[in-house]
């Protein structure tokens, strides 16, 4: 099995932007794709980026995701920070049977 | 919209079976485009994948290695749900526990969760 490894914490001012990232550990990051979770405390995750960069209905335009071979991981970038954004969020992949999740970034809006 | 909705005990004796259920609405178990996950989280282990059950013409499971040996999840599609239970329990395997739908087939991506439910391991 391979890991995910993401940052403890990041931080930033509202208004600007912050990337996460997430680490693959052995395997090709492009093989299969990479999801990425908001959590507020006290509640159940939600799907923020699903494949790579897909945002469901509802996410705003101010996230979005990459992948990027050359360093084997994954990003999450949000936009014009607002302090709802601060929140716990986690990458998750997978390989064979096998579901994956990084161990979570918080974020906290300055 | 899928909804589901967990029950169970909120306190396990060591060495126990912890038991939970995760009912559906909005979907069947019976989906041939979703799969029926457990995850749990813990401040030492973050989240973490326990396992599914799906159907695909007939029932299939797939278990994390960590504790394959102690992990059952059965569907109960006399109730459109499905179950979790997780033998020989000990105080590391006190998490706050989430099903979740892959709504997508399975090795996709966790659409829908339930509330979560904290379970304690003590005695």
């Amino acid at each position: 099995n391979f890991m995910l490894t993401q940052p403890h914490s990041v931080s930033e001012s509202q208004g600007k932007t912050v990337t996460i990232s997430c680490t693959r550990s052995s395997g090709n990051i492009a093989s299969n794709y990479v999801q990425w979770y908001q959590q507020r405390p006290g509640s159940s995750p939600t799907t923020v980026i699903y494949e790579n960069n897909q945002r469901p209905s509802g996410v705003p335009d101010r996230f979005s995701g990459s992948i990027d071979s050359s360093s084997n991981s994954a990003s999450l970038t949000i936009s014009g920070l607002k302090t709802e954004d601060e929140a716990d969020y986690y990458c998750q992949s997978y390989d064979n049977s096998n579901q994956v999740f990084g161990g979570g970034t918080k974020l906290t809006v300055l | 919209q899928v909804q589901l909705q967990q029950s169970g005990p909120g306190l396990v004796k060591p060495s126990q079976t912890l038991s939970l259920t995760c009912a559906i609405s909005g979907d069947s178990v019976f989906s041939n485009s979703a799969a029926w996950n457990w995850i749990r989280q813990s401040p030492s282990r973050g989240l973490e994948w326990l396992g599914r059950t799906y159907y695909r013409s007939k029932w299939y499971n797939d278990y994390a290695v960590s504790v394959k040996s102690r992990i059952t999840i059965n569907p109960d599609t006399s109730k459109n749900q499905f179950s979790l239970q997780l033998n020989s329990v000990t105080p590391e395997d006190t998490a706050v526990y989430y099903c979740a739908r892959e709504g997508n087939g399975y090795n996709s991506w966790f659409d829908s969760w339930g509330q979560g439910t904290l379970v304690t391991v003590s005695s």
